[in-house]
Order: C-alpha cells, then structure tokens, then sequence
C-alpha cells in the first residue's frame, strides 16, 4: 500500500478563493508528521506546513492550513485567498517515528492552477 | 540566512564520465538527505545522512552511486560511470529535527 496518496490529478482555483489539496496517508507507527511542500515550475521545493501526529490542533502558516483528520488518516492542505504566485505542484510528505527517523516519503503530487 | 547550497545548477556530460554533485547544508542541521526527481519515478530519497554518518542508502540505485559527507558542512553525490538513465533533478536538503529544507537541485542530462 502507498504510504502517501494524492488522487487529484490536476486542480483550478479562481484567483481570491480558497482550494483544498487531498491527501491520505498510511501508517502504523503513533508518532509520525506530515508535510506539505511546494515546487514552482522554477524547480525548487518550499516548505509551507508542518503537522505533528499528536498536535491537538491543526497547523497553520499565513494562508496555509492543514486540515488534519487523524481517524480518517487525511491531512488536506488548505490555501485561502488564491493567489496567481500559488500555480505550482504541491507534495504532501510523512515522516514516520521520532526525529530519529528522518526519512521522509512523498507523494506524486498535485498540480494547482490558479486563474485569474 | 544562506539555505541549502547545491552545485552545480546544470549539469550536461556524455554517458560513461563522472559527475560530482555538491551540497553544503543549512548550518546546524543535522540531517542531510539526496533525493533524485523524474518525471516516471517522482521524488525518490537516495541517501541520508545524521551527523555525517550514512544512515539509509537503500535508495541508491546501484553501485554507480556513492555519497560522502566528510565534514558537517558538505556532501558529495557521485555517479561513475554516468547513463542516460540517469538524467533527473539531484535534491539536497537539510534538517534540524523537523521539516526538511531542501536545495534549489542539480538538473543533470547524460547525453
């Protein structure tokens, strides 16, 4: 089984409204993160959020949150106010046990694409 | 604050030569990761590092591959001999106990 799976195969967001990208995740372990990082089509991966398994609240960074559903295993990102600059591809990450294992594994990704 | 250094940018060599990937991490992290980016294969963690020492390479694709981190402020990937298969985005990245921060990437061709 895919540790984490991103489905949506490609997403549109007028510019100004707000967008949620997917993604489930699979794990056994009690203590894990999740991560959500941007790559522009320059190349680069940014870091944007973070989420720790036993964090009681859901993370949130400016215009990024995370909508974490631990009994579904789900931790969507949420952009709000969508900005042009936001078009990119986005990957969620987990990082499985404590910061000794700092192995981190991705999904395939989504694109999002933001009309103006 | 300098983030992950990564050279070089671009890389374009002919199959059969080495090529040499750099990194120099974000001062006090810890961790150092390689990661290979394609189209076919997404992002894929190579190597890693914890205070210099390799932790995981069950990544690297086979024995073409090496990675040194001599000291806490570099590393090495090394591809001898080169393929075309080989052809990707090389990532570093870097981190202290958390979120990985990863360099701008090596965009290597083997013709």
């Amino acid at each position: 089984a895919q540790k984490i799976t991103q489905t949506q195969p490609g997403m549109f967001v007028q510019e100004k409204e707000a967008v949620t990208l997917d993604c489930t995740y699979d794990t056994s372990d009690p203590s894990y993160g999740l991560f959500w990082y941007k790559q522009p089509s320059s190349g680069e991966m940014i870091f944007l959020i973070y989420q720790g398994s036993y964090d009681q609240q859901n993370a949130t960074e400016g215009r990024y949150s995370l909508n974490f559903q631990k009994a579904r295993k789900s931790a969507n990102l949420v952009i709000s106010a969508s900005q042009l600059g936001d078009s990119a591809m986005y990957f969620c990450a987990m990082r499985e046990g404590t910061g000794a294992n700092s192995k981190l594994t991705f999904g395939k990704g989504i694109t999002l694409s933001v009309r103006p | 604050d300098a983030g992950v250094i990564q050279s070089p940018r671009h890389e374009v060599t002919e199959m059969g030569q080495e090529v040499t990937l750099r990194c120099k991490p974000i001062s006090g992290h810890d961790y150092l990761f390689w990661y290979r980016q394609t189209m076919m294969r997404g992002l894929e963690l190579l190597i890693y590092f914890n205070n210099n020492v390799p932790i995981d390479d069950s990544g690297m694709p086979e024995d073409r591959f090496s990675a040194k981190m001599p000291n806490a402020s570099f590393s090495t990937l090394k591809i001898q001999p080169s393929e075309p298969r080989d052809s990707a985005v090389y990532f570093c990245a870097s981190s202290f106990n958390s979120a990985q921060y990863f360099g701008p990437g090596t965009r290597l061709l083997v013709l």
